[in-house]
């Protein structure tokens, strides 16, 4: 079946815009996380989904970043006022959680550049 | 705190067996991942260990020692699409299912 889909897969913006990422997790995946990752290193844990709510917001780095997944399925990470040190490849992972260490699955990411 | 350890580069020879280790600090274990990533591209799933000892998958294995917090990633059979970089992650706590990523080891698979 379909994999976890994120759109744009390239985001170019200015410093100061608001962007937009969205993730399309695989069907029936009830858990939605966002990660990043800047370039040489591995991905840094930002929210997870559980359904509807935010059931772990602790890696959003600040009050700049918000994400929401209002019917439980696709979610859209937002991001004000960008700055350049937002610029990174921004992952979407899906799982079906029916079990406490159910593997997460990655879709292609989106690379934000802010210029 | 948090901390995985993993090498950062390493360089193998096709046909060759290569073992990638990482060893862990985390506040609980609920289960390690490895993954793959190409360049550019997004991680993709090879294994997971919740249970000391080995996993085999085709030309991949993981080994586990919880009392030592120690993971190694076995790739036997070098093949040039091989290059990559590999991830080992911890699923720390139990309540939430976040993943703790190391920085990954670029393996370089030379003819």
């Amino acid at each position: 079946g379909a994999g976890v889909s994120q759109t744009p897969s390239n985001k170019v913006t200015e410093k100061g815009k608001y962007v937009e990422l969205r993730c399309d997790p695989i069907s029936g995946h009830t858990a939605l996380y966002w990660y990043r990752q800047s370039l040489g290193q591995g991905p840094e844990f930002l929210i997870y989904f559980q359904g509807t709510g935010a059931a772990d917001d602790s890696g959003l780095p600040n009050d700049r970043f918000f994400a929401v997944r209002p019917e439980g399925s696709v979610s859209t990470l937002k991001i004000q006022r960008t700055e350049r040190g937002d610029s990174a490849m921004y992952l979407c992972a899906s799982s079906s959680v029916s079990g406490s260490t159910d593997t997460q699955y990655f879709g292609p990411g989106t690379r934000l550049t802010v210029l | 705190g948090q901390n995985i350890d993993q090498p950062t580069e390493m360089t193998a020879t096709e046909g060759a067996i290569v073992q990638i280790n990482c060893t862990y600090q985390t506040s609980g274990f609920n289960g390690l991942f490895w993954y793959q990533q190409h360049a550019g591209e997004a991680p993709t799933f090879l294994s997971y260990n919740v249970l000391d000892g080995l996993e085999e998958k085709g030309r991949f294995s993981s080994f586990l020692s919880r009392s030592k917090g120690y993971s190694y990633l076995l790739l036997k059979e070098l093949q040039m699409k091989d290059s990559a970089s590999y991830l080992c992650a911890v699923s720390p706590t139990s309540g939430t299912y976040k993943y703790i990523f190391g920085t990954g080891t670029r393996l370089k698979v030379l003819a």
